[in-house]
């Protein structure tokens, strides 16, 4: 069945430092991939989201590229603020438009 | 626009006892969602409605979760009886219509968030 695996937090940098939490599926037929994100006290939101192969999310400083050939979806940042400090879950959803959640990684970021 | 509300945002009980959880999603959204977090996991869909009709309820545990949206709006999750490992946040989730851009985003509620002792 359809499944996401992530990188275990926490993930603990320096602000202005770079983000990268991995992200890789296994899905049969094409699934759109997404990044939402917990800030602390908050529900989850959407980051970002890519529908198909190559296709590049974005969304405040954050980018995810879909990559088929290597059924990954990494979220990237150049450089992390303190109010990036949360959880991080990948997701996919394939034709039943159900959301597979990764496991989370937890992002601290200190000054 | 006014979010997915929830109530309550926080329950205690004892095992055997019922519980319930209400969910209004956004205005104009066809298809509601409940996930169940446990502490360390993500969450995990429970069931699925397009209006006020189940599309997958696979990973309801029927023998004591029940879900309803009888007039294909808001919803209600009730267990019965809790077992101490239902403990754990349940998030109710709205999305667009098919016709909408996006329609595959799903907008989450606050949770609730259920101890059971």
């Amino acid at each position: 069945g359809n499944s996401v695996t992530q990188m275990e937090g926490p993930v603990t940098l320096s602000e202005e430092a770079f983000l990268t939490i991995n992200c890789t599926y296994t899905a049969t037929g094409y699934p759109s991939l997404f990044w939402y994100v917990q800030y602390p006290g908050e529900g989850l939101q959407l980051l970002l989201k890519a529908t198909k192969a190559d296709d590049k999310g974005s969304n405040k400083g954050f980018e995810a590229t879909y990559r088929k050939e290597t059924t990954s979806f990494h979220l990237e940042k150049g450089s992390v603020q303190v109010s990036d400090s949360a959880v991080y879950f990948c997701a996919l959803s394939g034709y039943t438009d159900k959301l597979i959640f990764g496991t989370g990684t937890r992002l601290q970021v200190f000054p | 626009e006014a979010g997915v509300a929830q109530s309550p945002r926080y329950k205690i009980i004892e095992k055997r006892q019922s519980v319930a959880f209400w969910c209004n999603p956004i205005s104009g959204h066809a298809t509601l969602y409940w996930y169940q977090q446990i502490l360390g996991q993500g969450p995990k869909l429970l069931i699925q409605f397009q209006n006020n009709g189940v599309v997958d309820d696979s990973q309801l545990p029927k023998d004591r979760f029940s879900a309803e949206r009888l007039k294909g709006v808001d919803s209600t999750l009730k267990i019965q009886p809790a077992k101490l490992e239902d403990s754990a946040v349940y998030l109710c989730a709205s999305s667009p219509p098919r016709w909408d851009t996006s329609s595959d985003t799903q907008y989450f509620g606050p949770g609730t968030r259920l101890t059971v002792l």
